[in-house]
């Protein structure tokens, strides 16, 4: 059975603190997604990697996929009380590009 | 580009009863997918439909079923309701041939049964 496992489950952190959220699998995926999700809406897409090793930025959010492609690390640089939410994290395993796994998330709670 | 929307967004029912939900993707998007949430079992994949076919199917069980137009407009169904179906209803819209299958979500239908 393929699994992502998401760490921490609960984070709660000050405002302007810097916190990393982890995406592990003993699986191979061909590429991982993350996603934001806040109360009463859907998910959104934040970013896709798809490249062993590759690290993306947006903004104070950094991604880094692993590079076995079995992980994958979210990084917030300054947390903002907007950060607030839950954190998704989905991949595509090698070889099945049409299926994704859904880790159970993150749930992040950024205080004033 | 109009996002993906859901309706109806909030819905009371008893057990027993039915209920349809529907989705329109994004402009564009021939592959609809769906999704239950529930805090605790977290995203569940419902199906997945392709130019009007079933692609693709999760382990729910037939009371769970759902259909897709020619305009893409998809709609789920789920007959004798039960009380552990009250969840939020996920619908995501994806391009074809996107990387990793990237899923655009509605703001999803807050189903309650009582």
């Amino acid at each position: 059975t393929q699994l992502l496992e998401q760490s921490p489950q609960f984070l709660s952190i000050q405002e302007g603190e810097n916190l990393t959220v982890y995406c592990n699998s003993s699986s191979v995926f061909s590429s991982l997604q993350w996603y934001r999700q806040e109360p009463g809406e859907g998910p959104v897409l934040l970013v896709t990697v798809v490249t062993g090793g590759e690290v993306k930025k947006l903004k104070r959010l950094t991604f880094q996929f692993g590079d076995a492609r079995k992980d994958s690390s979210l990084h917030i640089t300054a947390a903002q009380t907007g950060d607030t939410g839950l954190y998704l994290c989905a991949g595509s395993p090698a070889g099945n590009n049409r299926k994704l796994i859904w880790g159970l998330g993150t749930s992040l709670a950024v205080n004033p | 580009k109009a996002g993906v929307t859901q309706t109806p967004r909030y819905l009371i029912k008893t057990r027993g009863q039915q209920v349809t939900l529907s989705c329109s993707p994004i402009s564009g998007h021939r592959s609809v997918s769906w999704y239950q949430q529930t805090p605790g079992q977290g995203l569940q994949f419902l199906f997945e439909y392709f130019s009007e076919t079933q692609r693709n199917k999760g382990n729910f069980p037939g009371r769970f079923s759902g259909r897709q137009f020619s305009n893409s407009r998809s709609e789920m169904n789920v007959s004798t309701l039960e009380l552990g179906d009250s969840a939020l209803y996920l619908c995501a819209s994806s391009l074809e041939g996107a990387p990793g299958n990237e899923q655009f979500f509605g703001p999803g239908t807050r189903l309650t049964v009582l």
